[in-house]
């Protein structure tokens, strides 16, 4: 079963650091890889998506594909406090299927 | 722009009882979503639907059924509460499958 796994559990980072967040697929035959964001209280949305190995940045957020090693990270940079949340990876695998891993749950502290 | 609509926004129920929840979307997507979501897990695919009257099963698909009578409107169906079950699911849609699933707020389940 194909399944993606996210680390850390939790991060805590200071206001304007560089916040990394890290993805694993089991299998590699996924299409994209997808960062979705859920404050509080929410739904998630999503930030980006990676389908070509190497970085792809929108504005304070680079996402980063390795597919050899099926990684993929997310780095966002001078982190807000709005930044706190729950950050999922997900990946697509079949048509419209997507695979979500278990969270990284982010607090920026002032 | 668009927006996710989900009915009620909180659920509470009994053992065993039937509970139907509702999602509405104006995007006009032709693909939506259920997922539940618990704490300290990431979101699980329970059924989805590619056009109206479409219905595949995702992997938790047992203990629920879904109906998609038309294009803006996605029901799922609880068909036998378990106590003490606590979840929220969420609702998403997307213009085609692979493209980016914008969520509904979400309704919270508790059962009694």
């Amino acid at each position: 079963q194909q399944k993606v796994q996210q680390s850390p559990e939790s991060l805590s980072v200071p206001e304007g650091g560089m916040a990394s967040l890290n993805c694993t697929s089991s299998d590699r035959n996924f299409q994209y890889f997808w960062w979705y964001r859920q404050h509080s209280g929410e739904g998630p949305k999503a930030l980006m998506s990676i389908f070509s190995d190497g970085d792809k940045k929108e504005g304070r957020f680079t996402a980063h594909l390795n597919k050899a090693s099926l990684h993929v990270s997310l780095h966002i940079r001078d982190s807000q406090p709005s930044d706190s949340a729950l950050y999922f990876c997900a990946a697509n695998y079949n048509q419209g299927k997507l695979i979500f891993g278990q969270g990284t749950k982010l607090s920026i502290k002032p | 722009g668009g927006i996710i609509t989900q009915t009620p926004k909180f659920l509470i129920g009994q053992e065993g009882q039937k509970l139907t929840l509702k999602c509405q979307q104006n995007f006009n997507h032709d693909t939506m979503y259920w997922y539940r979501q618990d704490s300290g897990k990431g979101l699980r695919l329970i059924y989805y639907s590619i056009t109206e009257n479409d219905l595949q099963k995702g992997d938790l698909s047992e203990g629920y059924d879904a109906s998609r009578e038309k294009k803006s409107s996605f029901s799922l169906t609880v068909t036998s509460a378990q106590k003490n079950e606590m979840a929220v699911f969420l609702c998403a849609s997307s213009r085609q499958d692979q493209d980016t699933q914008y969520f509904g707020p979400g309704t919270r389940l508790l059962v009694l």
